[in-house]
């Protein structure tokens, strides 16, 4: 199936950990995005990676780190996970009109 | 900054009924973009309109754009169950490219059957 894939579905952590969640898109886009959705809802950006190359970083903490190996590929990694990052965090995906959102990872920080 | 306000934040209407929701935004944009999100899903594009349409139908939907205004709306027609979700709007304004879409807080729709 083409799809945007991110790993886990859900991720439940300690404060103070580190964990990395993984994304994957079969469509060919040259694209991809990190957004946050909080909840209330609110959907931010946070990056945007355009062949491999960061376009955008919309003030994250660097305790936020993408990681780009080729195209078909954004990963996102946490170093020491804090309450306020718990949030449903999609990956996406687009070439010139609109997005493709994968299904979300809803990290739970305890 | 948020760049998307949706009007209303609620609305619940009868299957057969049309649902009609409204997204202002601030800044110049490229296009906007609607996208439905089902509970505990992630995001799919519905519909995107550009800078210098007014108009645009897919299916049972319909949107405007109103750029003096900064506004556009979205319009379902003949609700069903299904139609059942959260409605956001996003502007892409950054230049075209479509590195950044801002998302407004998004209309939760309830269809009753």
């Amino acid at each position: 199936d083409t799809a945007v894939s991110q790993t886990p579905k859900y991720l439940v952590t300690q404060m103070g950990n580190d964990k990395s969640i993984k994304c994957e898109q079969n469509l060919g886009h040259d694209t991809m995005y990190w957004y946050k959705q909080d909840s209330k809802k609110f959907l931010k950006i946070m990056f945007s990676y355009n062949n491999k190359e960061l376009i955008i970083n919309e003030t994250v903490p660097n305790r936020f780190s993408p990681k780009s190996p080729d195209k078909a590929h954004l990963n996102l990694h946490i170093n020491s996970l804090e309450l306020g990052d718990s949030a449903v965090y999609f990956c996406a995906s687009s070439q010139h009109s609109g997005y493709t959102f994968g299904s979300g990872t809803r990290l739970t920080v305890v | 900054s948020q760049q998307g306000e949706e009007d209303p934040q609620a609305l619940s209407i009868q299957e057969g009924e049309n649902a009609t929701m409204n997204c202002s935004y601030k800044t110049s944009i490229n296009n906007l973009q609607w996208y439905r999100q089902n509970s505990g899903r992630g995001l799919v594009h519905l519909i995107l309109i550009r800078s210098n349409e007014r108009e645009k139908h897919s299916g049972r939907l319909r949107v405007t754009l109103d750029t003096s205004k900064k506004s556009s709306s979205l319009l379902i027609t003949a609700s069903r169950a299904a139609d059942t979700a959260s409605y956001f709007c996003a502007t892409d304004d950054s230049g075209g490219s479509n590195y950044k879409l801002t998302f407004g807080k998004g209309t939760l729709l309830t269809v009753n059957p």
